[in-house]
């Protein structure tokens, strides 16, 4: 039973425009929700996270806007750079640490200059 | 310090061989974990520990022993292992208290004959 998706496994977006992530859960007890990105032979880097409470979270390039009603989280990068060509995961918890993350699949983010 | 640090960064073993992992943390933080990572697949939680303790085992078989020595370090002690064992091993640190960010060390990446 996989309680965290990333449905598209790849997206292709060019330098400077908008990438858009997308995640659904379905555990409605996690409320506690993060964006890690992750390149080849390194470990996962966390970026941004957003708790229950909220519906938007902003740091920088990186927005993560949360829709309880709809279990849906997603990642907006903006503008996008080549340096942002990585695989990105979402991931789900309760909301105190020591708690276990449990992942989606991941997107495979492609920027193209 | 902001970094999580692991040893080695590439191990071979047989399958009758002990080694260990090692990795550390400055954080301060009091929650360490251990992940899994297998080649396309996210990281799968295996222990974590909350101030020194053993607080979560996911099930793990016995030939995956952990060790929290202190607050800054974390063993995972292996012996017997299989081949498909083979993966990269993530440790994480991050808070107890309120919101679960996991700070990821880069992984030992673990090859089993």
């Amino acid at each position: 039973d996989q309680q965290v998706k990333q449905n598209s496994p790849s997206l292709s977006v060019q330098e400077g425009r908008i990438s858009i992530l997308n995640c659904d859960y379905t555990n409605s007890m996690f409320d506690y929700f993060l964006w890690y990105k992750k390149y080849p032979a390194e470990g996962p880097t966390f970026l941004i996270s957003i708790s229950s409470i909220k519906d938007k979270n902003e740091d920088g390039r990186f927005t993560v806007f949360l829709n309880k009603s709809a279990k849906h989280l997603s990642l907006h990068i903006v503008p996008s750079q080549p340096g942002d060509s990585a695989v990105y995961f979402c991931a789900a918890s309760g909301f105190r640490g020591a708690q276990k993350l449990v992942f989606g699949q991941g997107t495979r983010l492609t920027i193209n200059p | 310090d902001t970094e999580v640090t692991q040893t080695p960064k590439h191990l071979v073993m047989g399958m009758t061989n002990k080694k260990s992992l090692k990795c550390e943390q400055h954080m301060g933080h009091r929650a360490m974990y251990w992940y899994k990572q297998k080649a396309k697949k996210p990281p799968e939680l295996m222990f974590v520990y909350s101030y020194e303790k053993l607080s979560i085992n996911e099930s793990v078989p016995s030939r995956f022993s952990p060790e929290c020595p202190n607050s800054s370090l974390l063993n995972l002690h292996l012996h017997a292992l299989q081949p498909e064992d083979s993966a990269l091993y993530l440790c994480a640190s991050g808070r107890v208290g309120a919101g679960n960010e996991q700070f990821f060390g880069p992984g030992t990446r673990l090859t089993v004959l």
